[in-house]
Order: C-alpha cells, then structure tokens, then sequence
C-alpha cells in the first residue's frame, strides 16, 4: 500500500526567510502524482503545488517549489520569502490512477515575526 | 477555478438525531466525491468514497449504516450521520475532482458536535 511520512510535525521560520518542509513516500508505480495542501486556521484545504511523477522538472508556483527525487521518493516543499499568511498546517499528498489520496501526517508550520 | 460547496459549517445535535452535511460541486460535474474526517491537530482520513449513481466504497472500520452516502447526481453528494452519539463529534470534508491528476477541490468542512 502506498504510504506518505512527513516526518516533520512542526517547523518554524522567520518571515522572510526560507523554509524547506520534507515528504517521502513509498510506492511500486511509475506514473503518480504528488501534491503539497494547505490547511490555514479556517481549515478549508487549499492545493499549493502538484507535481507529475513522469516531469523531471520541478514543480514552481511564485514562492513554493519542490524538489522531487523520484529514485528516492522525496518529495519537499520549499516555501521562499515566508510570509505571516503562510501559517497553516502543511499535508503533502499523494495520489495515482483514478484512487483516492493519501495523505501524510501533516507538518504545522509557524511564521515567526 | 473549480468550487465545492459544502453545508452546513457547522451543526450541533442532540445525541440519537440524525444530521445531513452537503457538498456540492459549483462548476464542474463529480463523478467521484470523497470524504473525510479529521480530528484535531491530526490529518485526513478518508471514509468512504461517493460515486454517482452507485452504492459508496467504505473505507475499513467505517460503519456504512452509521455515515450514509448518497451521490444523487453528478454535483451532489450527501454524507448523513444517523443516530449520532458524542464520539461522533468531528470535523467532516468533502472533496471531489474533474481530473484527479490536476488535484481535488475540498469543501470548507462541518464541524459537528453532538451534545
């Protein structure tokens, strides 16, 4: 069974600084996707990043990106320039075919002022 | 970009009622819906998932006589909790997808507390 670790449960950072969150999974297939959520206070999840398993590229959204290592199933996010709204739980997530996803323990993730 | 819509945010019942949460999808048809339960400071964890037209796939150790799914139509689904006792006093999501691989789209979540 596929599985996510975020063996993470909470980081902190300075804003303005830059924070790198880690994710690794485990899984048999070659065509996946990876996605890192967000859940702020409101709890309402918000998708920051995907990434396709078959793209050797990195995934990059403004001040998020990824560094995926497909040979070593790791999946990090790297949040640049953090910012106060930046503050929320952090869920990387996994998902292949058409089957449901599967999260990872999620990281809480704390802007210093 | 895609929307879900789901209700109530929150909800209190008296212990032995019943509750209906709502989600639906605003802007593209769901063919598939999932939902989940989270406790807090903890993550995501799947129940069941809802397809249009057919009966929902429990997860293991999800009671399907105690959360009822229906998936009436392609931008609806409901997840009924019927004779709710204290311990089941959570906060429920819904999501759903057009094209899993572009991620799913969640709901804003219920929180119920069963008194």
């Amino acid at each position: 069974a596929q599985t996510v670790t975020q063996s993470q449960p909470e980081m902190s950072v300075q804003e303005a600084e830059t924070v790198t969150l880690s994710c690794t999974y485990d899984t048999s297939e070659s065509d996946y996707y990876l996605f890192w959520y967000k859940q702020p206070p409101s709890r309402q999840m918000i998708l920051v990043i995907r990434q396709e398993a078959y793209k050797q590229q990195n995934a990059t959204e403004n001040r998020f990106s990824v560094n995926f290592q497909k040979a070593a199933k790791s999946f990090s996010l790297k949040i640049s320039d953090s910012q106060l709204g930046d503050a929320a739980m952090y869920f990387c997530a996994y998902l292949w075919g058409a089957q449901k996803l599967v999260f990872g323990q999620g990281t809480r993730l704390t802007i210093n002022p | 970009g895609a929307v879900v819509s789901q209700h109530p945010s929150r909800v209190i019942c008296k212990s032995g009622t019943s509750v209906k949460i709502e989600c639906r999808s605003l802007d593209f048809q769901a063919t598939t819906m999932f939902w989940y339960r989270q406790f807090p400071k903890q993550s995501l964890m799947l129940m069941a998932t809802s397809n249009e037209g057919s009966k929902a796939t429990y997860e293991q150790g999800v009671e399907k006589d105690k959360f009822l799914i229906n998936h009436a139509s392609l931008t609806l689904s409901t997840l009924t909790v019927t004779s709710a006792h204290p311990e089941d006093s959570s906060f429920y999501i819904c999501s759903a997808t057009q094209d899993g691989g572009y991620g799913y789209t969640f709901g804003s979540g219920t929180r119920l507390t069963v008194v």
